[in-house]
Parts: C-alpha cells; structure tokens; sequence
C-alpha cells in the first residue's frame, strides 16, 4: 500500500530557530512530491520536488528529494510567529494522484 | 483558491440525512479532486474526475457520491451510509504536470 509518513508529527519552537521536516513515502508509480502549508483553510502549494539532489528555495524556505532514500527534508530558517501552520507532504503518482502524510504541526513561539 | 470556490463554508446535518457540497472552478483545468481531512490525518482521496462525464473512486469513497456534468462543476454528496461524515471537506484542482490547487473547504458537521 502507497504511503507517507511525515516526521514529527508535532514541534514547537521559538522565533529565530531553524526547522527541519521530514517526509518518507513508498509509492508505486513516483511522479513528483509536494509540499503545501496550511494555516486554517485550504493548503497552499509550497514546492514541486521531481528531481534528487535539486534543492528548490522560496526566501527562508528550501526542500529537497533524495529519490535513492525515498524522502525528502523542508527546511525553514530564521523562523517567525507567521510560519506557524501544518506542514503536509504529499506524493503524486502518475494519473495526477496525491497521496499525503498526516502532516507535522509547527508552532513558533514569540 | 483564487478561482476555486466551496459552499457553504459550514454545513451542519442530521443523521440520516443527504447533503451535496458545492466545488466551483474557473480555472479551466479539467481534472477534480475531492479530498477529505479529519484532525491528526492527512488528506485522503475521496473521488477524482479527469474529465468531464467521468469519475473514479479514491481510497474512500463509501458513502459518498459524486456528477461532473460540467467542467466547471464537481459536487460531492454525503449520503446517509457515510457512518463518520464529520471531517472538513476540501476540493481540488489541476492539470497534467501541474500541482493540485485547492478551495477554501467546507466543515461538516453531523448533529
């Protein structure tokens, strides 16, 4: 069966730190991995993540793919109260499926 | 979002009872998702469409049921058999080589 499995499933930190977050899969037919934040509503897209060793940046945050390993890390630098969100990984296969993790849970602390 | 719209926002329903959730895109992408979120969990496929006139089940389509009549239009109905209907019910869209954008959602609520 496909999975994701995202790590940890819930952190606190103080504004400043630096995050990392990890997301394994074992899927079938790998086509790309996703990154969405979500705050209260609907998840917005991060990165698009379909080559290894490529690490995609978007201000204080980056991602990469290990597609050997079958994971992949965001990182979130010099954190703020605004990062505050659940971060969800998701794989799609090819047919344009997702397939999420449970998602991990940040809250930054002032 | 930007283009997708759900309604309503809230939804509270009786037990026993039928209710569709409303997906509106125009957006012009032709492939539809529906998704659904409990809390500690992940998203989780309920059915998809690619085109118009046709739609595949997901991972947990029990208890619900959807048309794609029109491109714009993909309605999700939670019927009666869905036995744990209350979750928050999110919609997507996207194109081929392209991300999954998704609506604002609707919260139900089974009373």
């Amino acid at each position: 069966e496909d999975k994701v499995v995202q790590s940890p499933l819930s952190l606190v930190v103080h504004e400043g730190d630096t995050v990392t977050l990890n997301c394994s899969y074992e899927v079938t037919n790998f086509r790309s991995l996703l990154w969405y934040k979500q705050e209260k509503k609907a998840p917005t897209f991060l990165f698009m993540l379909t080559s290894s060793g490529i690490e995609k940046k978007s201000g204080r945050l980056s991602s990469i793919l290990d597609k050997k390993e079958l994971f992949s890390i965001l990182n979130i630098t010099a954190t703020q109260t605004g990062d505050s969100a659940i971060y969800l990984c998701a794989v799609e296969e090819y047919g344009n499926k997702l397939v999420f993790g449970a998602g991990t849970i940040l809250r930054v602390k002032s | 979002d930007g283009g997708i719209t759900q309604s309503p926002k809230y939804l509270f329903r009786k037990e026993g009872q039928n209710v569709t959730l409303s997906c509106e895109q125009n957006l012009n992408h032709d492939a539809m998702y529906w998704y659904r979120q409990d809390p500690g969990q992940g998203l989780r496929l309920i059915y998809y469409s690619q085109i118009v006139n046709d739609f595949q089940k997901g991972d947990i389509a029990e208890g619900y049921s959807v048309s794609r009549e029109k491109k714009e239009s993909f309605p999700l109905t939670v019927t009666s058999a869905q036995k744990n209907p209350t979750a928050f019910y999110l919609c997507a869209v996207g194109r081929q080589s392209d991300t999954q954008y998704f609506g604002p959602g609707t919260r139900l609520t089974v009373l």
